[in-house]
């Protein structure tokens, strides 16, 4: 139990397009999820929270206007890369928790979309 | 915020070897849990133990909240460990939403 998908696992894409990156729980409903980056070597940076029906918060120095996130449905949340550039290509992660989960507040990761602006 | 520290930063061991990753934290904490994260980046969850001991095969994993560290043994080890592990925790004294802070890892090569 506890699986999260995300979609696509990889893309490449041209400057200055947008690119939609979507995080599914697949055997669970998440009124909380997180989308997180990580750079080549490096730790998760966690840029923002997710919540059902509500707008996401961000982590400071996170823009909202480049990375559009939708928290649509209790088993899916979308980021969207705008007008993306090479300084965007990075790992991004996503996660979530089980609504039923209580107090534990255990966190499931998706296995990340590699993105490629060229 | 709460700082989180790994160690070692990385570790090489021989097949069949024990090991013990450690992971420091600098205020009490409501969630910790324990990574590994495969060659092709995706998280696994390991342990969900904000204290005491849990058990899982080869795994175990000790957290005294009152030190606030945490310790990660892999017994026997195999060449399948390799990756890096990661400690992320959610502080008592947090606001929000239970978002974890991700130590720097410790990056695990077990040659055969």
């Amino acid at each position: 139990g506890a699986v999260v998908s995300q979609h696509p696992s990889r893309v490449i894409c041209k400057s200055g397009t947008s690119v939609k990156i979507e995080c599914r729980s697949l055997d669970f409903q998440a009124t909380t999820m997180f989308w997180y980056r990580q750079f080549p070597k490096k730790s998760l940076m966690l840029m923002a929270t997710s919540n059902e029906g509500s707008k996401a918060t961000y982590e400071q120095g996170v823009e909202k206007d480049k990375f559009l996130i939708n928290h649509a449905s209790l088993t899916l949340s979308t980021l969207t890369v705008t007008s993306a550039h090479p300084e965007d290509s990075s790992f991004y992660i996503c996660s979530a928790i089980p609504w039923t989960s209580g107090i534990k507040n255990e966190q499931f990761f998706g296995p990340g979309t590699r993105l490629t602006v060229l | 915020g709460i700082q989180v520290e790994q160690s070692p930063p990385d570790l090489i061991l021989q097949e069949g070897a024990n090991s013990t990753l450690r992971c420091n934290f600098s205020d009490s904490v409501n969630n910790l849990q324990w990574f590994h994260q495969n060659p092709w980046g995706q998280l696994i969850n390991l342990f969900y133990i904000p204290s005491g001991t849990k058990q899982n095969g080869r795994l175990s994993a000790t957290t005294v909240a009152t030190e606030r560290y945490s310790l990660l043994y892999i017994s026997s080890s195999q060449t399948t460990d390799s990756g890096v592990y990661f400690c992320a925790v959610f502080p008592i004294s947090g606001a929000g939403s239970y978002q974890l802070t991700f130590g720097k890892g410790t990056k695990l090569s077990v040659i055969p």
